[in-house]
């Protein structure tokens, strides 16, 4: 399974654009690339998946340069109900036995 | 989220008791999965299922046993309860993405 590096925390204001970037230099050919929010007292939630190139959905982008070693989650004009902690997981989808390890996450917090 | 619910959502039990955590689902997912997650190491892969009555090792495995008779139901069983045991425990399924049940608090005395 791929390792994944994040900065432990950051800290943003409301109204800005929010990048936070992930490592994974042992990422192998079959591995997506997949984002997930934790709220206090609640399980992560889903919020972005990619395999290149970039990403976007309601709520966030993900940008994969060709490479693949990093991805960064970018997530626009963050609000305060955007602090959470954001977990950054490379492994293969569908695959029997499939294990998506979660490393320490990055703490976000967005303050007024 | 799956129809994920965890029970109980809290449980406060002593040193040495056995102790059952229950997840049950309602989607029909193939895969499930019991985490742990404690301050500063994020989520922890206890043991997970790939389907009725198949199950493997996580990460963190030791002290713990799970059980899948049914598709919808993995059971988390902690044989005997140690302080080390406090945490809060997460039941997940696999389909495309992870969903997550809202976890349950356990306190080991």
């Amino acid at each position: 399974l791929a390792k994944t590096t994040q900065p432990i925390s950051m800290d943003s204001y409301e109204g800005q654009e929010v990048n936070i970037t992930c490592s994974h230099n042992n990422i192998a050919t079959n591995d997506y690339i997949t984002w997930y929010q934790q709220f206090p007292s609640q399980g992560p939630r889903f919020i972005i998946q990619g395999y290149k190139t970039k990403v976007t959905n309601e709520v966030a982008s993900l940008f994969i340069p060709a490479d693949r070693k990093s991805s960064t989650l970018s997530l626009p004009r963050v609000s305060l109900s955007d602090t959470a902690v954001y977990y950054c997981l490379v492994g293969v989808l569908n695959n029997a036995g499939n294990m998506l390890t979660f490393g320490g996450g990055t703490r976000l917090m967005v303050k007024p | 989220d799956a129809g994920i619910t965890q029970s109980p959502r809290h449980k406060v039990t002593e040193t040495g008791t056995p102790v059952t955590l229950r997840c049950h689902q309602t989607e029909n997912h193939r895969y499930m999965y019991w985490y742990r997650q404690d301050p500063g190491h994020g989520l922890r892969l206890i043991h997970y299922s790939y389907g009725v009555k198949d199950t493997d090792k996580g990460e963190v495995s030791d002290g713990y046993s799970v059980s899948r008779s049914k598709t919808e139901d993995f059971l988390l069983t902690l044989e005997s309860a140690t302080s080390s045991q406090t945490s809060v425990y997460f039941c997940a399924t696999f389909e495309g993405e992870q969903y997550f049940g809202p976890g349950t608090r356990l306190t080991v005395t």
